[in-house]
């Protein structure tokens, strides 16, 4: 099982449109979730980090449910903007590793007009 | 401009050439981290420093590569006689201790011919 798991698209969603991402993980000791967005050949940029509460910003919604090790985002009233490579983190932790990131292959969105 | 930056973004060599890569992280952030991303692939963990402490190194990261960060500032990843494998993105990624969050420089794009 790969530790990082994702949807594996492309999404192609009109503008305005609901989406939503899923990804699994599969250690359990990890403690840190994100969510980064990737445009095509730039660097990782962190969307969202993910509680364990769940949490909000603008159209975006992320959650996280530890027993199931599940990640999901939700992106509402989607834009043209939005149209980029999402990637599902995880922060390593096991053995001496702590302080490094593990990716999700990303899941690719393209929104048309 | 206070993010990551990374020189240079693009370096083509020939296979069994060395090459040097640099990467400033933000300024105030003693933790520095390297990746590697590949096609089709998310960024792949290689080492990470913690001030000038290199504090742990991926499988990936053969005897032919080398990190050094000797002020606790910027840090430099070597690889000698690369390989055509060798071919990819080189990330770099600052985070202070307290968070995992990390922010990615705009990464060095490696062809090896």
């Amino acid at each position: 099982r790969k530790e990082v798991e994702q949807d594996p698209g492309p999404f192609n969603v009109p503008e305005g449109a609901t989406v939503a991402f899923n990804c699994t993980y599969s250690n359990s000791a990890s403690q840190s979730f994100f969510w980064y967005r990737q445009d095509c050949r730039k660097e990782p940029k962190l969307l969202m980090s993910v509680y364990s509460s769940g949490n909000e910003d603008g159209r975006f919604t992320a959650q996280l449910n530890r027993a199931s090790q599940y990640i999901s985002l939700l992106i509402r009233d989607s834009k043209l903007s939005d149209s980029a490579t999402y990637l599902c983190v995880v922060n390593a932790n096991y053995g001496g590793s702590q302080g490094n990131l593990i990716f999700g292959k990303g899941t690719k969105l393209s929104v048309k007009p | 401009d206070t993010g990551v930056s990374q020189d240079p973004r693009h370096k083509i060599t020939k296979r069994g050439q060395n090459v040097t890569f640099r990467c400033d992280p933000i300024s105030e952030h003693n933790r520095l981290y390297w990746y590697r991303q590949t096609l089709g692939q998310g960024p792949e963990f290689l080492t990470y420093f913690q001030n000038e402490a290199q504090l742990e190194k991926s499988r990936l990261l053969s005897d032919r590569f080398s990190a050094e960060r000797p002020k606790g500032s910027f840090s430099t990843l070597e690889i000698q006689r690369t390989e055509q494998g060798d071919s990819a993105m080189y990330l770099c990624a600052s985070s202070q201790t307290a968070t995992y969050e990390q922010y990615f420089g705009p990464g060095t794009r490696l062809t090896v011919t």
